[in-house]
């Protein structure tokens, strides 16, 4: 157990609808990072947030968008949704703005229909 | 970062060590080692990371070649639960915000 939870487990849904996931980070940790991981793209970084704050982008779709809530949980929303975005979404958490370790969640699986 | 490469799969031997090979031959004298594990639809796990020194805990042991252009990670007496996908990634220590996560190795340990 990383200390990191997701919710939901599982989320299926259909095309064009929005979600939200949320990360809670483990005790302390301030930054705040979401991956993707499909089958044909493999692990793939989103987003990061530190203590609040946007501190880096990846390969994020302008669909998709996050947060970071003053007690540091993180919520990943997913908007008009395509089939291509059925994927395991991991969040994961690290005390620094940069660090050396990553503790990820157990991740949430969503499948678009 | 620089990039890596390993095999696409290995099989090891309950109860025997397990030496999962990395490539990094384009690797920078700042960069470091790092090695997390995914067992079957779980989160990424981190195992260790090193520089040029061989390192070990309680999980594995990193072995880094003296021209550092490759890495073993050996897991000494490997068990069914260490199955999983075995990923190598290089990058500066505590300078970059992401993990670059390749293809990795999928170990299979076998009864």
């Amino acid at each position: 157990d990383s200390g990191v939870t997701q919710t939901p487990k599982h989320l299926i849904t259909a095309t064009g609808q929005r979600v939200t996931l949320r990360c809670s980070p483990r005790s302390g940790d301030l930054s705040v990072y979401w991956y993707q991981q499909s089958l044909d793209q493999g692990l793939q970084f989103l987003i990061q947030y530190y203590n609040g704050e946007e501190r880096a982008k990846g390969n994020i779709l302008e669909r998709f968008s996050a947060q970071q809530f003053p007690d540091l949980h993180s919520e990943l929303n997913l908007s008009s949704l395509e089939l291509g975005d059925s994927a395991l979404y991991f969040c994961a958490s690290s005390l620094a703005y940069s660090s050396d370790t990553q503790y990820f969640g157990p991740g949430t699986r969503l499948t678009v229909l | 970062d620089a990039k890596t490469t390993q095999p696409t799969s290995m099989d090891c031997a309950e109860g025997r060590a397990a030496n999962l090979p990395c490539n990094h031959s384009t690797i920078s004298g700042n960069e470091y080692v790092y090695w997390y594990r995914q067992i079957h639809s779980q989160g990424p796990q981190y195992i260790i990371h090193g520089l040029k020194n061989n390192e070990t805990n309680e999980m594995a042991s990193l072995i880094i070649t003296e021209d550092r252009k490759s890495s073993t990670l050996i897991l000494p007496h490997a068990t069914l639960r260490d199955t999983a996908v075995y990923y190598c990634i290089v990058r500066v220590e505590s300078s970059n915000y992401k993990l670059t996560f390749g293809k990795g190795t999928l170990l299979t340990v076998n009864p």
